[in-house]
């Protein structure tokens, strides 16, 4: 059971934009900042967007970020086949002084 | 260019133990925060264990909490990671991973191509 809660899965058709979910509680997104990583098929994980909104260099700014209490999101516009990967959110937590992630969600490009 | 390379996963029967290296380049290793992170067989992410920038202040997970040592040689460019009473639990991907920031708090920006660890009899 992971403390940050994900759908475990989402699903578009190239072009289409998708959202995904990220739920916590006071003691991590309330009060820290949340990051996203990207997981292509067979690969480490890759940074995605820092601190709630930012795009490391090369992250293309189809990709998105945003936070509202204790809950984020990621969104991705002009989806593409390549986009098609496993999202990972994250958190520090104050109470197990140390990041916590979410479940996943797979994302499927139709 | 930046680079983690990890090393030293493998298989050890429950009980035992291993040590996990992690050297990196490319940048001021000594500047930042250092995580380990796993990823058991077709699931998540789990956060291992911090250690900052100067190897003052280390955090673990409570499930490896009085089990592993994460430890780090700024001299040397390497990170470690000692893990001692292994359970089939801890069968997983093990990857370094760099932090943003000093503290740890910042995100992991570089990751190491993971290394295997398989617990069993």
């Amino acid at each position: 059971q992971s403390v940050l809660t994900q759908p475990p899965s989402a699903s578009g058709t190239p072009g289409q934009r998708v959202t995904i979910s990220c739920s916590g509680s006071n003691s991590n997104i309330y009060n820290n900042y949340v990051h996203w990583y990207q997981q292509l098929p067979g690969a480490a994980p890759k940074l995605l967007i820092y601190r709630n909104i930012q795009r490391p260099s090369g992250v293309p700014d189809r990709f998105s970020g945003s936070k509202s209490g204790t809950s984020a999101s990621l969104a991705i516009s002009g989806l593409r086949s390549e986009d098609e990967a496993d999202y990972f959110c994250s958190s520090w937590d104050d109470s197990l002084s140390g990041p916590v992630f979410g479940g996943g969600t797979k994302l499927t490009v139709l | 260019q930046v680079q983690l390379v990890e090393s030293g996963g493998g298989v050890a029967r429950p009980g035992r133990s291993l040590r996990l290296s992690c050297a990196v380049s490319g940048f001021t290793f000594s500047s930042y925060g250092m995580h380990w992170v796993r990823q058991a067989p077709g699931k998540g992410l789990e956060w291992v264990a911090l250690i900052l920038f100067d190897g003052s202040e280390t955090n673990y997970a409570e499930s490896v909490k009085g089990r592993f040592t994460i430890s780090r040689d700024n001299s040397k460019n390497t990170l470690y990671m000692e893990m001692n009473s292994l359970r089939s639990e801890d069968t997983a991907v093990y990857y370094c991973a760099k932090d943003r920031h000093a503290s740890g708090r910042g995100g992991m920006d570089v990751w190491g191509q993971g290394t295997t660890v398989t617990v069993s009899s």
